[in-house]
């Protein structure tokens, strides 16, 4: 069964430093979306992506905040320099249709920032 | 503001046992409502998905409903099992958006 893949599955950074989160989604969907999950909270959504661009975004997702999709299959998240709070799960998710579809999520990526 | 409230926040049960968890948004304007189900440090799966017009879905032993009227939805499992142990959450997508405001879950185990 086709999967969303997310690399790496744990990450620890130092305060400031640059991470790059990837994520490998579904071949055939068109959506991408990275979610983030704090250690006892609920998901939140930070980013949606659609034909190579931003089409929707969370007042978390700031100018730390960056998505691209470099090539035909990864679609990655990176955070300029990160602060403590940053550290959670990251999750990537995608769908063939926006909204109504259904979203299948990777396992996830634990950001620990110290 | 739109939110998502579950309840309750955890549940014990026996296998075998059936169950209800409850789901109350505020949410608005409303597309759609997803419940999933997430293990410990994994993602969530889905396990439906149900527009306005919809007020109940079955996926296995899962069944969702949704009452659009009181804005309130449940998810009944039926003959628990210990893998059913994880979080339930109830999402909610807000119409013409990608936002998906999720709630808190209900965290259920299930004991032999």
């Amino acid at each position: 069964e086709p999967e969303v893949t997310q690399t790496p599955s744990h990450q620890v950074t130092q305060m400031g430093q640059e991470v790059i989160l990837r994520c490998v989604p579904i071949s055939n969907h068109l959506y991408f979306y990275w979610y983030r999950q704090i250690l006892g909270q609920k998901v939140e959504f930070l980013v949606s992506f659609y034909n190579n661009e931003i089409s929707e975004k969370s007042e978390i997702f700031d100018d730390q905040f960056s998505v691209e999709r470099p090539d035909g299959s990864n679609f990655t998240l990176k955070i300029r320099s990160t602060k403590l709070e940053d550290s959670a799960m990251y999750f990537c998710a995608s769908s063939q249709a926006s909204n109504t579809g259904e979203l299948f999520f990777g396992e996830g990526s634990r950001l620990t920032v110290l | 503001k739109n939110q998502v409230e579950q309840s309750p926040q955890s549940l014990i049960i026996l296998e075998g046992k059936n169950c209800t968890l409850q789901c109350n948004y505020t949410v608005s304007p409303f597309s759609n409502l997803r419940w999933y189900k997430q293990d410990t440090g994994r993602g969530p799966v889905s396990l439906t998905i149900m527009t306005f017009s919809e007020n109940t879905k079955s996926n296995g032993r899962y069944t969702a409903t949704l009452d659009a009227d009181t804005k309130q939805s449940s998810l009944h499992i039926t003959a628990s099992q210990l893998s059913d142990s994880a979080s339930y959450i109830c999402v909610v997508t807000v119409y013409n958006t990608d936002k998906l405001i999720f709630g808190t879950g209900t965290r259920l185990q299930v004991f032999p």
